[in-house]
């Protein structure tokens, strides 16, 4: 079955440090991929999404992502976290099906 | 442009009640989903629509699950007898399938079940 995984449940940082957040997905073709952000009391926001073509996609807020073919891989990463960044962060990926497949997303605490 | 609105936005009901939640697409937007997130779990589709017609209903969780779309324009999701288990947050997505692949989110409706 078509799944998402996102291992990192909870990850706390401080402001002004790097983040990454992983997310793998399983099947073997290449699917759509998108990462949404959800912050307190607020709707799911697109962050960036990948379709086809360069593998470093830039977002919103200063977010990136790659994606890595080999590893089924799409990380999402910022150089620099701040304090308005905590929130819930959720992988998304699409295949031919028109439906979003999420995985259980990471929730992001940053420390001043 | 308005972006997707839900209607309530929270709502909590007695077991075996009987809830309805609203969805407005963005305007324009032939296609409109439902998603819901229990608590601790992931996102989960429940169902599809292009335009009033269902495209795919396999995400819905049982009969108690009703989800309307007349007139191809706002959406409704009733649920009748509530149980517990219904509780958690529901979302509508909307997309222009010609002009996006991106599905828009709304803020969501937080359903509680006592």
């Amino acid at each position: 079955a078509q799944s998402v995984t996102q291992p990192d449940i909870h990850i706390t940082v401080s402001e002004g440090a790097s983040l990454e957040l992983r997310c793998n997905y399983s099947y073997g073709a290449t699917p759509y991929l998108f990462w949404y952000v959800q912050s307190p009391g607020q709707g799911l926001q697109l962050l960036l999404k990948y379709f086809s073509g360069d593998t470093l996609v830039q977002g919103i807020k200063g977010f990136e992502a790659e994606f890595k073919r080999s590893q089924s891989s799409f990380n999402l990463r910022k150089p620099s976290v701040h304090w308005s960044d905590a929130a819930e962060y959720f992988c998304a990926v699409e295949f031919d099906t028109d439906k979003l497949i999420f995985g259980t997303g990471t929730r992001l605490q940053v420390f001043p | 442009e308005a972006g997707v609105t839900q209607f309530p936005s929270h709502s909590v009901i007695e077991k075996g009640q009987t809830v309805t939640l609203r969805c407005d697409p963005i305007s324009g937007h032939d296609n409109l989903y439902w998603y819901r997130r229990v608590m601790g779990k992931e996102i989960k589709f429940l169902l599809h629509f292009v335009k009033e017609s269902k495209q795919d209903e396999s995400g819905m969780p049982n009969n108690r699950f009703l989800a309307e779309r007349t007139g191809g324009t706002y959406s409704t999701l009733k649920v009748q007898p509530a149980e517990l288990e219904d509780s958690g947050v529901y979302f509508c997505a909307s997309r222009n399938r010609l002009a996006t692949d991106t599905q828009y989110f709304g803020p969501g409706t937080r359903l509680t079940v006592l």
